[in-house]
């Protein structure tokens, strides 16, 4: 059965800051989602990771993956306010016909002033 | 073009009455996915389907939920006699055949008083 494990899971930090948010998971997988969700809204795709050493940039917000470790990371620069919201990573199994995502328990993150 | 399509937004049922959640996918995405999250969790994997077939329902709970994509019309996730414990939020997500990336809707808040 595939995991997804998210560290921390609660993310205070100050404005200005750099952090990074860990998502390990279980069994083999080469696709590897990373979603923010608001209070009380959907999920918002943020990347989506393909391939073993890929890595994607988008404003103060960069995601990596590594397959053989398992491992995905979203490392946060210079921290805002805006980016104050839940992130959830997910992975897709490789096994079967499976497509479904499997979702870690998210991180929140609070940006404070 | 629209996106993923859930209605209703809110849903508030008695408990032992029956909620019917409906799941317009984007155009031309013929896979659907139904996930829920409880307050303060990740979301979890309850069913995936394709038109008039249901491909893997893994996640779903064994009495009073059941799920349908008929070939005309929305997807339906339908729980009957509902408790408290489905309270929750029902998110639907639909992807192409590649399945490299599932989009997801609004949600439904179920309530159940």
């Amino acid at each position: 059965e595939l995991k997804v494990e998210q560290n921390p899971l609660f993310l205070s930090m100050q404005e200005g800051k750099n952090y990074t948010i860990y998502c390990n998971y279980s069994t083999t997988s080469d696709r590897l989602y990373w979603y923010r969700q608001d209070p009380g809204k959907s999920l918002e795709s943020l990347f989506v990771l393909l391939s073993n050493g890929a890595v994607k940039q988008e404003g103060r917000l960069m995601a990596s993956l590594d397959t053989k470790a398992r491992l995905s990371t979203l490392h946060i620069t210079a921290a805002v306010h805006d980016l104050s919201a839940t992130y959830f990573c997910a992975v897709v199994s490789n096994s079967g016909s499976a497509r479904q995502l499997t979702f870690g328990s998210g991180t929140q993150l609070t940006v404070l002033p | 073009n629209a996106g993923v399509m859930q209605n209703p937004r809110h849903l508030v049922r008695r408990r032992g009455q029956e909620a019917r959640l409906r799941c317009s996918p984007m155009k031309g995405h013929s896979h659907v996915y139904w996930y829920r999250q409880l307050p303060e969790e990740g979301l979890k994997f309850m069913v995936y389907l394709q038109k008039e077939n249901i491909i893997d329902e893994s996640g779903m709970p064994k009495e009073r939920f059941s799920a349908e994509f008929p070939k005309e019309g929305p997807s339906i996730l339908r729980i009957q006699q509902v408790v408290r414990g489905d309270s929750a939020a029902y998110f639907c997500a639909s992807s192409d055949q590649t399945a490299t990336e599932a989009f997801f809707g609004q949600g439904t808040r179920l309530t159940v008083v």
